[in-house]
């Protein structure tokens, strides 16, 4: 059974600091992994999707990255601003789990500004 | 990326009361998608809706507590049955697109007093 865990739960940093958000996951038979961000009592927003095939995606300020042998993901935030408090979560799809996504607890993150 | 409207966002309900959730999106989609997220927890998928025939319910969740229709290929509503205060979650729904990225609508959030 996948399971995903995210390290750390939270996170404050001041603006404009460079950060790294972790992604592990324990079976790496996967599909692809998702990256998104929630806002508090919202739904979700998808950043960035990497297929197993992959090693990395970027989008503006995100840098996701995968290393499927391993079992981790990383999401890069370059220059982080206020507006980027969230909690971002990611999910693996697996190959032979069909439609399911097993999600990780998250990372809430808070930049002071 | 595909336009998802959730309705209601947020609600209070009492105990024994049964509530609906609709979900529209703005082009036709093969895949739609029920998740809960309770309380400081991440996302878990109730079920796979489809279209014409009965959805497709994962391990813990019954026909009988969460009844799903999914009429065509852009809309689906998800009804919460005999409510307890145990069911206050936000509810997403979300749609595959490509058959790779997840997107999601925008939440109701449900209180059950």
């Amino acid at each position: 059974k996948q399971e995903v865990t995210q390290i750390p739960a939270a996170l404050s940093v001041p603006e404009g600091e460079n950060l790294v958000l972790n992604c592990s996951f324990t079976d790496s038979a996967i599909y692809n992994l998702q990256w998104f961000r929630q806002d508090p009592g919202k739904g979700l927003t998808s950043l960035l999707l990497i297929q197993s095939s992959q090693r990395e995606q970027t989008s503006g300020r995100l840098n996701a990255s995968l290393d499927k042998s391993s079992g981790r993901s990383t999401l890069y935030i370059a220059a982080s601003q206020p507006g980027d408090s969230a909690t971002y979560l990611c999910a693996v799809r697996n190959n032979n789990a069909g439609n399911m996504l097993t999600f990780g607890g998250g990372t809430r993150l808070m930049v002071k500004p | 990326s595909a336009v998802i409207s959730q309705k209601p966002s947020r609600d209070i309900c009492q105990r024994g009361t049964s509530l609906t959730i609709q979900c529209q999106v703005d082009s036709q989609v093969t895949m739609m998608f029920w998740y809960r997220q309770q309380p400081g927890q991440s996302l878990t998928l109730i079920a796979t809706a489809n279209q014409g025939s009965e959805a497709t319910y994962e391990s813990g969740f019954v026909i009988d507590k969460f009844p799903i229709s999914r009429p065509n290929l852009t809309f689906s509503t998800l009804t919460v049955s005999n409510m307890s205060p145990e069911d206050s979650s936000i509810y997403l729904c979300s749609v595959r697109q490509n058959n790779e990225k997840l997107f999601f609508g925008s939440g109701t959030q449900l209180s059950v007093l």
